[in-house]
């Protein structure tokens, strides 16, 4: 089984309407980070959080909030989708103490 | 100006060769250097991990890095087309201490090994 899953994998919807990406990790890791990946420009942090209690804004948080509901899930949230939104979302997670970060498969989204 | 500066290539190799993937960075901070590999379709997966200045080999991989140059390098010996995939740099200054615990990644280089 898959350490880091997200769901859902594709999405494809409209402007104007709200979207919510899921992240869940069995790793116990404390950390958790939301990237999206778009043609060069690589992976740019959108939002990220320490524990439970704590969460950051990362470079591009405008037009996206997060909800972290317990250690080990972590939600994304677009209020109001917009085309330029249109991208690859990466949820990652890791410990405490140590900069690695380990990934998931990642949500192809569209919006229309 | 990009804090982490990566050739997005695409590369393209014969099987068996040498590959040298690279990046440049500006700021002198910046002491973790990780490498990650990302298949089509998947998320990246952590590669190498190195600290501060020197080498790190694993099997056929060697990451390499020059601190005072601001310049780290990832040698693939006897490549193989399964290694075919987008490579990125990640770095950070922090070691995951709480204040900063965010790594600043490379646009990715785009790597094909042909049979």
């Amino acid at each position: 089984d898959a350490d880091v899953t997200q769901t859902p994998r594709n999405r494809i919807t409209k402007t104007g309407k709200r979207i919510m990406l899921e992240c869940s990790q069995t790793k116990g890791h404390d950390r958790m980070y939301w990237y999206r990946q778009d043609p060069g420009l690589g992976l740019q942090l959108i939002y990220y959080s320490f524990d439970v209690k704590d969460i950051n804004k990362g470079e591009i948080s405008d037009g996206y909030s997060v909800s972290r509901q317990a250690q080990a899930k972590f939600s994304l949230s677009l209020e109001s989708a917009i085309p330029n939104q249109t991208a690859l979302y990466f949820c990652a997670t890791g410990s405490s103490g140590r900069d690695t970060q380990y990934f998931g498969p990642g949500t192809r989204l569209t919006v229309l | 100006q990009k804090e982490v500066e990566q050739d997005p290539g695409p590369l393209s190799v014969p099987e068996g060769a040498i590959v040298s993937l690279n990046c440049t960075y500006s700021n002198s901070a910046f002491q973790y250097f990780m490498w990650y590999r990302q298949y089509s379709r998947k998320g990246p997966e952590l590669l190498m991990y190195t600290y501060s200045s020197g080498n790190k080999e694993d099997g056929r991989f060697t990451a390499q890095v020059d601190k005072s140059s601001k310049y780290i390098s990832l040698f693939i010996r006897d490549s193989q087309p399964s290694d075919s995939a987008t490579y990125l740099c990640a770095m950070s200054g922090y070691g995951g201490e709480t204040s900063g615990s965010r790594l600043t990644f490379g646009e990715g280089t785009q790597l094909t090994v042909n049979p």
